[in-house]
């Protein structure tokens, strides 16, 4: 089955500056990735997605990048701000079924 | 408000008992996932069930189990409960169509005491 690592854990930034937070998954045909930005005592919240047929896509400040060849996406936030802090979680799926999530960043955005 | 609503949002209970989560699915969204989080953890894929019929099983114990009724609210019920089933359930909701992203509701906070 999928399997999604995401990489850093924990992630400190001072506001203004950029994170980039990254993601590698196992199944190759696999073609949807989204992000979920998750505050505390809330649910996670849908920030940005890509699918396998498109390389990059941007959203004001955030972006997100896939590497179908090396199976690995990313998400970078600029400009960050205080309220960026939350915990990331990236995700995997063929057609949108079944998502497998990453095991999450804490972002901190530092003032 | 995302438009996925779970009851209750908190639930304190004992050891061995037996309690049902909800979740309404937003208006129009045929498919719902449920998810665990425990502590510091990621998200644990439970069950999806769309139009009523069970479409897949990730990693639910036997002691849980779930339906979708024709209503599409779907319930999730925890039997035997143990003080490791302490976590947050999500249910997610998603037209199933070529909108692939999943709205979450706020989920519901379970303590096993």
């Amino acid at each position: 089955g999928e399997n999604v690592e995401q990489h850093p854990s924990t992630l400190s930034v001072q506001e203004g500056d950029s994170a980039v937070i990254k993601c590698t998954y196992s199944d190759s045909a696999s073609n949807y990735f989204p992000w979920y930005k998750q505050e505390l005592g809330k649910g996670p919240q849908l920030i940005i997605d890509i699918r396998s047929n498109v390389g990059e896509k941007k959203d004001q400040r955030i972006a997100v990048t896939l590497n179908k060849t090396a199976k690995h996406f990313s998400l970078h936030i600029t400009e960050t701000q205080p309220e960026d802090s939350a915990v990331y979680f990236c995700a995997a799926s063929r057609y949108g079924q079944n998502f497998v999530f990453g095991p999450g960043t804490r972002l901190s955005v530092l003032p | 408000d995302s438009g996925v609503t779970q009851t209750p949002k908190h639930l304190i209970t004992a050891t061995g008992q037996r309690v049902t989560l909800r979740c309404s699915p937003r208006s129009g969204d045929l498919s719902v996932y449920w998810y665990q989080q425990s502590l510091d953890q990621g998200l644990q894929f439970l069950i999806h069930y769309y139009n009523g019929e069970e479409r897949a099983k990730g990693n639910i114990l036997e002691r849980f189990s779930a339906q979708q009724f024709p209503d599409l609210h779907s319930e999730l019920n925890l039997s035997s409960l143990e003080l490791g089933d302490s976590a947050l359930y999500f249910c997610a909701s998603t037209t199933g169509g070529a909108n692939y992203g999943y709205t979450f509701g706020s989920g519901t906070r379970l303590t096993v005491v």
